[in-house]
């Protein structure tokens, strides 16, 4: 069975500072999707990444990027220039559509916490 | 205007009752997920349908049924509301194929005392 492990449940960081949060997941698919989530305090999930596992280069969204390394199976985010309202859970995802069959799995989450 | 509204936002119930959340998107989509997250264990897929016609059981299913009314709407219902049900729904969509990236919406609060 797919899962996906989010092995720091709090991480710091300082403003204006990087930070990088893990996520490995486990799978025998090779046609799979990945997403980074971020939850703010008004609880809303919001998409932040995606990553096709096709996909060799790492996705990038501004401030924010991966470290995707499909043969490890590890899918981490990082944030550059923290700013405040980075501050969130964050959630990685795993999709995949094989067979007929449809899994979205999330990990436990990682809450982040900015320090001014 | 939201893009995808749950309601109620926040509901509180005794044990044994009927309850339904609902779900309504303005955003076009095909495909409707309902998960539930409680603390420490992320979200996880109750129910999804790709169209009015398809309605598939997620990860965790016991207890619920859903009801998809139309293209835009998406219900949940707990037929007998149980304490370990307490929890934060969220209503989601994607659009068809692709990187079904999916879009939340704000989510419901939901006590069974």
């Amino acid at each position: 069975a797919q899962t996906v492990t989010q092995s720091q449940p709090e991480m710091s960081v300082q403003e204006a500072e990087t930070v990088t949060l893990s996520c490995t997941y486990d799978t025998s698919e090779s046609d799979y999707y990945l997403f980074w989530y971020k939850q703010p305090p008004s609880r809303q999930m919001i998409l932040v990444i995606r990553q096709e596992a096709y996909k060799q280069q790492n996705a990038t969204e501004n401030r924010f990027s991966v470290n995707f390394q499909k043969a490890a199976k590890s899918f981490s985010l990082k944030i550059s220039d923290s700013q405040l309202g980075d501050a969130a859970m964050y959630f990685c995802a795993y999709r995949s559509f094989v067979s007929g069959t449809y899994k979205y799995i999330f990990g436990t989450g990682t809450r982040l916490k900015v320090l001014a | 205007d939201a893009d995808v509204t749950q309601t109620p936002r926040n509901r509180i119930t005794k044990t044994g009752k009927r309850i339904m959340l609902e779900c309504s998107q303005t955003k076009g989509h095909d495909r409707m997920y309902w998960y539930r997250q409680d603390p420490g264990l992320g979200l996880r897929l109750i129910y999804y349908s790709f169209d009015v016609k398809d309605i598939n059981k997620g990860e965790i299913s016991d207890g619920y049924s859903v009801s998809r009314q139309a293209q835009a709407k998406f219900s949940l219902s707990l037929e007998s509301a149980i304490p370990n049900q307490t929890a934060l729904y969220f209503c989601a969509t994607s659009g068809r194929g692709g990187t079904d990236t999916q879009y939340f919406g704000p989510g419901t609060r939901l006590t069974v005392l």
